[in-house]
């Protein structure tokens, strides 16, 4: 059974920091790994999408790594500022039935 | 993106009673899944709306408890059944596998934020 993991679990950093948050999963044969965001009482909005065979892919300030044979991906995020304040789930899509597994997610604090 | 409509948003029920909820998703898509996402946890999915057929469960979910209805591509339907207060959860509809799509990605509604009394 896939098992995601996400660290740290809080980050409270000062505006304009570059910051990393790491995931890790159990199990390699993924289709993909989606980073999503998610605000206080609100839905999942997508943030970066990685196919199996990709190693990265970037949107503005967000660049997320995908090293499928270890098993981990990261989200760094640029210049970090306010409006970054959320949290942050990386999630695995299996190859069969194309569901998702999610972490427990990085609860992002960026302080003005 | 796609665009997941999710409805209510919100509600606030009696023990013992059922609650629909509505995903409507603004194009046909291969999949759609059904989420739970309980009070200061991450997402467990519940099961996967087959359109035309059951629902396929997940360990812990049956669906006495949780009936799905797929009736076509783009709309689905979950309730849960004879409430209690432990079923208090926000409740996302996710789908995938839009029509000439090459990447498989997975969208989300706002999700219901259900609270049983």
């Amino acid at each position: 059974k896939q098992e995601v993991t996400q660290i740290p679990a809080a980050l409270s950093v000062p505006e304009g920091e570059n910051l990393v948050l790491n995931c890790s999963f159990t199990d390699s044969a993924i289709y993909n790994l989606q980073w999503f965001r998610q605000d206080p009482g609100k839905g999942l909005t997508s943030l970066l999408l990685i196919q199996s065979s990709q190693r990265e892919q970037t949107s503005g300030r967000l660049n997320a790594s995908l090293d499928k044979s270890s098993g981990r991906s990261t989200l760094y995020i640029a210049a970090s500022q306010p409006g970054d304040s959320a949290t942050y789930l990386c999630a695995v899509m299996d190859t069969g039935r194309r569901a998702l597994t999610f972490g427990s997610g990085t609860r992002l604090q960026v302080q003005p | 993106s796609a665009v997941i409509s999710q409805k209510p948003s919100r509600d606030i029920c009696q023990r013992g009673t059922s609650l629909t909820i509505q995903c409507q998703v603004d194009s046909q898509v291969t999949m759609m899944f059904w989420y739970r996402q309980q009070p200061g946890q991450s997402l467990t999915l519940i099961a996967t709306a087959n359109q035309g057929s059951e629902a396929t469960y997940e360990s812990g979910f049956v669906i006495d408890k949780f009936p799905i209805s797929r009736p076509n591509l783009t709309f689905s339907t979950l309730t849960v059944s004879n409430m209690s207060p432990e079923d208090s959860s926000i409740y996302l509809c996710s789908a995938a596998g839009r029509a000439n799509e090459r990447n498989t990605e997975a969208f989300f509604g706002q999700g219901t934020r259900l609270t049983v009394v």
